[in-house]
């Protein structure tokens, strides 16, 4: 079992490029998540997507859309890159978003914009 | 903002039990406590969680007062692969969780 799954794992982009950010998990879960976490602190959430067909913003939204493809697969743009959105991005699932799930992290994607 | 409030580091030498507490004292009735851990910069890996009942699995147990106030994550037999940003954390009105900087514990040979 892969569990979550990021591509890329490394990203230098120049400010203003856009990019896709892709995750996907293969434990049939129905909820996804997207985090930044900037060095030293915790967790911040971007975007998630409660079961397939459904998004919503999280704490920090601005500057970023998202995408549930399908049960599997969450991604994240960034439209115009910003250097404030250099970040290790993390994505996320868990079997439904109730207060007893746990959730499950990819390994994450090291994004620098310059 | 986070509901949980935990110490920046932590010592504990290898073999020992690690108490790693945490306050939540805004903490609401059918809220649970969460525990996350993360180790170098790789992604956060679930520990445990519990509501009001003291919970025990294969990893670590958690202890919660009885008022619900404060909780702590014991590590029974801590080795130099348990060194990691511990997590303390209560989800929030809109069933996510609020991430604070966590406690950086390391073990000591």
């Amino acid at each position: 079992n892969a569990g979550v799954t990021q591509t890329p794992k490394f990203q230098v982009l120049k400010t203003g490029q856009s990019m896709t950010l892709q995750c996907a998990q293969d434990m049939n879960h129905n909820s996804m998540y997207w985090y930044r976490q900037d060095p030293g602190m915790g967790l911040r959430l971007i975007y998630y997507s409660a079961s397939e067909g459904t998004t919503d913003k999280g704490e920090v939204p601005n500057g970023y859309n998202v995408s549930r493809l399908n049960k599997r697969e969450f991604s994240l743009r960034l439209e115009s890159a910003a250097p404030s959105q250099t970040s290790v991005y993390f994505c996320a699932s868990s079997e439904g978003t109730g207060r007893y799930y746990g959730y499950t992290f990819g390994s994450g994607t090291r994004l620098t914009v310059v | 903002d986070a509901k949980t409030t935990q110490p920046p580091s932590m010592d504990c030498a290898e073999g020992r039990a690690a108490n790693l507490p945490c306050n939540h004292s805004t903490i609401s009735g059918n809220e649970y406590v969460y525990w996350y851990r993360q180790i170098h910069s790789q992604g956060p890996q679930y520990i445990i969680h519990g509501l009001k009942n003291n919970e025990t699995n294969e990893m670590a147990s958690l202890i919660i007062t009885e008022d619900r106030k404060s909780s702590t994550l014991i590590l029974p037999h801590a080795t130099l692969r348990d060194t990691a940003v511990y997590y303390c954390i209560v989800r929030d009105s809109n069933y996510q969780l609020i991430w604070g900087a966590g406690t950086k514990l390391i073990i000591k040979p």
